[in-house]
């Protein structure tokens, strides 16, 4: 099955400051997503995105299919932007998807 | 929309006991998924639905573990002789169409067995 990696494990920032997190994966994906999870909340979808670059408010994701890797950029941090941060992929077409450990990230005002 | 709808919330059952957990997905979804998550091992997909027909269950431990999906509306999650290690939050999601689009999941239930 596929390996998902997610750099860095966890993430401190200043309210305000930019953050970068990746996710590697070993095969190519038919299909990606990144999720975020509130503390002892559900697991929301924020992008569905297998190629290419797409935006919603603060976020952008961008991911290169033929490098097996994706981003995740949240620009102009804010508190409420703490918690973690999964990709997942699925490259069986079945929509099984593999999830990566998550970036916990923290931003402190 | 109440979003995909998981019950109990919390469940708490000793070493060999039964546990039955419900899900239900946004109406007019027809995918359904189970996932486990533990801190140790992350999110593991177990098992999937397509309208009503199991799909995938390649994550299923085979032997204490199944799932049903008897109508449109509801699945659940049996767990027969609960072990500790099978501690853990099941989180349920469901999709359009099961064939490539976003995953809504549910709140999980949390499983603790003593």
């Amino acid at each position: 099955g596929q390996q998902v990696q997610q750099s860095p494990a966890s993430l401190v920032l200043q309210e305000g400051e930019n953050a970068e997190l990746q996710c590697n994966f070993s095969s190519t994906a038919t299909r990606l997503q990144w999720f975020y999870q509130h503390p002892g909340g559900r697991l929301v979808s924020l992008f569905y995105n297998p190629s290419g670059t797409k935006h919603t408010g603060r976020l952008t994701s961008t991911t290169v299919t033929n490098e097996r890797r994706s981003s995740l950029h949240i620009s102009s941090s804010q508190t409420t932007d703490s918690g973690t941060y999964f990709c997942a992929i699925d490259d069986t077409g079945y929509q099984n998807f593999y999830f990566g450990k998550g970036t916990s990230l923290t931003v402190i005002p | 929309n109440a979003g995909v709808i998981q019950t109990p919330r919390h469940k708490v059952t000793g070493k060999g006991q039964e546990a039955t957990l419900w899900c239900e997905p946004i109406s007019g979804h027809s995918a359904v998924f189970w996932y486990r998550q533990t801190i140790v091992q992350g999110l593991e997909f177990l098992t999937y639905f397509r309208n009503q027909a199991p799909i995938d269950d390649s994550g299923m431990p085979k032997e204490r573990f199944s799932a049903q999906m008897p109508n449109q509306s509801h699945s659940t999650l049996k767990i027969q002789s609960t072990q500790p290690q099978d501690s853990a939050v099941y989180l349920c999601a469901s999709s359009l169409t099961g064939k490539g689009e976003r995953l809504f999941f549910g709140h999980g239930t949390k499983l603790s067995v003593l």
